[in-house]
């Protein structure tokens, strides 16, 4: 079975802080992806990767980078971190089709709270 | 307009009962997916679709490109199946709706 496994299932950070969020996949996917879910506006991908220091803009990119040094291993960092990106974020792999042409293996996500 | 649109967006079922889960999208496809979404966040794949129709256990999903439309079913419902639905469509990236909730009461 395909695990992806994400450092946190609740975080609770302060404005400003650097916070770092990691995703971790065991079946050697080419693609990573990262989501954000608000309620009403359902999944936004934020970043995605499709090879070892790729990476690739979302429709959601600001506030955000990602860093994959290894091929099993996708990072989502927010800089400073504000209260508008308080939200459940998801981290997916699928192996190497496009963007989405192929079944994507979700995360359990990580609640963030920002105060 | 969204580019998916997933209804109802909220549903209630006695244990049993047959349910269906629309959706309809408004751009070119690849294939459309249909993803179950359980409390505590975790997803998961239930289909990928381009024509016709699959069959998973109680679990039937089926598409019309043409009409652009798709639909889950759920046989012979069961208060396990109570989750998130959520219909995405394929472009050159997956674009989401924002889903249907399913509550099965016993």
């Amino acid at each position: 079975d395909v695990k992806v496994t994400q450092s946190s299932r609740y975080l609770v950070k302060r404005t400003g802080e650097k916070v770092f969020l990691e995703c971790v996949q065991d079946m050697d996917h080419e693609n990573m992806f990262w989501y954000r879910q608000d309620p009403g506006l359902g999944l936004r991908l934020i970043y995605f990767s499709y090879d070892v220091k790729m990476k690739e803009k979302g429709d959601i990119p600001e506030g955000y980078s990602v860093s994959r040094e290894k091929k099993e291993r996708f990072s989502l960092i927010l800089e400073s971190a504000s209260t508008n990106q308080t939200s459940m974020y998801l981290c997916a792999s699928s192996f190497y089709a496009g963007r989405g042409t192929d079944t994507q293996y979700f995360g359990p996500g990580t609640r963030l709270t920002v105060l | 307009k969204n580019e998916v649109e997933q209804s109802p967006q909220n549903l209630t079922a006695q244990e049993g009962e047959f349910i269906t889960i629309n959706c309809s999208y408004s751009v070119g496809i690849s294939a459309l997916h249909w993803l179950q979404q359980h409390p505590g966040g975790g997803i998961v794949s239930l289909f990928m679709l381009s024509s016709g129709k699959k069959k998973h256990g109680r679990l039937i999903a089926t598409i019309n490109i043409q009409e652009k439309h798709s639909s889950l079913h759920i046989t012979a419902s069961h208060p396990r199946d109570s989750a998130v639905y959520i219909c995405a469509v394929d472009t050159d990236k997956l674009i989401f709706g924002t889903g249907t909730r399913l509550q099965v009461f016993p």
